[in-house]
């Protein structure tokens, strides 16, 4: 069965430090790796797809990194706003479809 | 990226009654869509899946009497929740995707408190 870790599950930092958010999953198997973010009674956002194929993808200051041999995901946050607070939960599918196992998500908190 | 718009975002019912949330994939066509709930402070837990001109499949412990999918066209799912009680509370989510092994996308979500 697969299960989805997230390390660690909140993180409170100054503007403009770069982050590092952990995700593991126990069955190697998968077809992608999603991470989404989540604000406070909002749904979730897409922000970066890995597929299995890739080591990583880029978006602005996002960057995604897939070992799917280990088990582990990393997601980097480069030089930290406020406006990045907020849930950050990453998943994987079950099965070939858009059927997704979540992590508990890390809570990420930038102050000024 | 494409669009998945949920409706309404916020709904208060009475316990007892039945309460229905929209799902639309508004750029493409879903055949499948997926209904999540997120108690606080948990992450996103699957209810069930929703196929379009079948019945849903649902995950182990969720009622299917009790939360009703249906999946009349290939842009449209609906989730009611029947003889709603508070422990129902909770924030409702739906998904789509364009295919197999395509990026997910979400809705909104749907805040239902049940007094």
């Amino acid at each position: 069965k697969q299960e989805v870790t997230q390390i660690p599950a909140a993180l409170s930092v100054p503007e403009g430090e770069n982050l590092v958010l952990n995700c593991s999953f126990t069955d190697s198997a998968i077809y992608n790796l999603q991470w989404f973010r989540q604000d406070p009674g909002k749904g979730l956002t897409s922000l970066l797809l890995i597929q299995s194929s890739q080591r990583e993808q880029t978006s602005g200051r996002l960057n995604a990194s897939l070992d799917k041999s280990s088990g582990r995901s990393t997601l980097y946050i480069a030089a930290s706003q406020p406006g990045d607070s907020a849930t950050y939960l990453c998943a994987v599918p079950r099965g070939g479809y858009n059927k997704l196992i979540f992590g508990a998500g890390t809570r990420l908190a930038v102050h000024p | 990226g494409a669009v998945v718009s949920q409706h309404p975002s916020r709904v208060i019912c009475k316990s007892g009654t039945s309460v229905k949330i929209e799902c639309r994939s508004l750029d493409f066509q879903a055949t499948t869509m997926f209904w999540y709930r997120q108690f606080p402070k948990q992450s996103l837990m699957l209810m069930a899946t929703s196929n379009e001109g079948s019945k849903a499949t649902y995950e182990q412990g969720v009622e299917k009497d009790k939360f009703l999918i249906n999946h009349a066209s290939l842009t449209l799912s609906t989730l009611t929740v029947t003889s709603a009680h508070p422990e129902d509370s909770s924030f409702y989510i739906c998904s789509a995707g364009a295919g197999l092994q395509t990026e997910a996308f979400f809705g909104q979500g749907t805040r239902l408190t049940v007094v």
